[in-house]
């Protein structure tokens, strides 16, 4: 089957700090990739995505690179905000597959302190 | 703007009774999604349809159900015979056809008194 493994949280920086959130995934087919955000008792916000080995999904400073030799999409950003501060998500879903189904980490909460 | 809608945000229930969710979309996309989030927990999808008039159980439909007479609509109920039906509760959709990233409405939250 299918399935995402995010590194355990809670993670907590300092403002301007590096930021890796490690995502593993084991995959059926040919996954596409996803990170997600999630804001206090809201819900998920696309935060970046690729579709193939060795695509890079960026988005507001952050970015995750597609690795197929490792089955990995690594979230990064150089350096961090307080309005950074949300619980991450990492997912895949199955190209071809036949219900679009998205398959989630348990995500990691990132605070972030000024 | 075009978004998903869910109402209410915060939903209140007696143990014993069925309560609907509602869920619209103005984006003109084919395939809608139902999750459950639990604390400290990923996603887990209980209910898709890929087009009007049908939809397919996800991996946790045991006490849910729904229904897709129009396009833009995808309602789940939670009856009473969900065991614990406490949860935050996400809509999403996506184009369908190929095109597989979802976006996701605001969220429900259901508490069971």
């Amino acid at each position: 089957g299918n399935s995402v493994t995010q590194m355990e949280g809670p993670v907590t920086l300092s403002e301007e700090a590096f930021l890796t959130i490690n995502c593993t995934y084991t995959a059926t087919g040919y996954p596409s990739l996803f990170w997600y955000v999630q804001y206090p008792g809201e819900g998920l916000q696309l935060l970046l995505k690729a579709t193939k080995a060795d695509d890079k999904g960026s988005n507001k400073g952050f970015e995750a690179t597609y690795r197929k030799e490792t089955t990995s999409f690594h979230l990064e950003k150089g350096s961090v905000q307080v309005s950074d501060s949300a619980v991450y998500f990492c997912a895949l879903t199955i190209r071809g597959g036949s219900n679009y189904k998205l398959t989630f980490g348990k995500g990691t909460l990132l605070t972030v302190n000024p | 703007d075009g978004g998903i809608t869910q109402s209410p945000k915060y939903l209140f229930r007696k143990e014993g009774q069925n309560v609907t969710l509602s869920c619209e979309q103005n984006l003109n996309h084919d395939a809608m999604y139902w999750y459950r989030q639990d604390p400290g927990q990923g996603l887990r999808l209980i209910y898709y349809s890929q087009i009007v008039n049908d939809f397919q159980k996800g991996d946790i439909a045991e006490g849910y159900s729904v229904s897709r007479e129009k396009k833009e609509s995808f309602p789940l109920t939670v009856t009473s015979a969900q065991k614990n039906p406490t949860a935050f509760y996400l809509c999403a959709s996506s184009m369908g056809d190929g095109h597989y990233t979802q976006y996701f409405g605001p969220g429900t939250r259901l508490t069971v008194l």
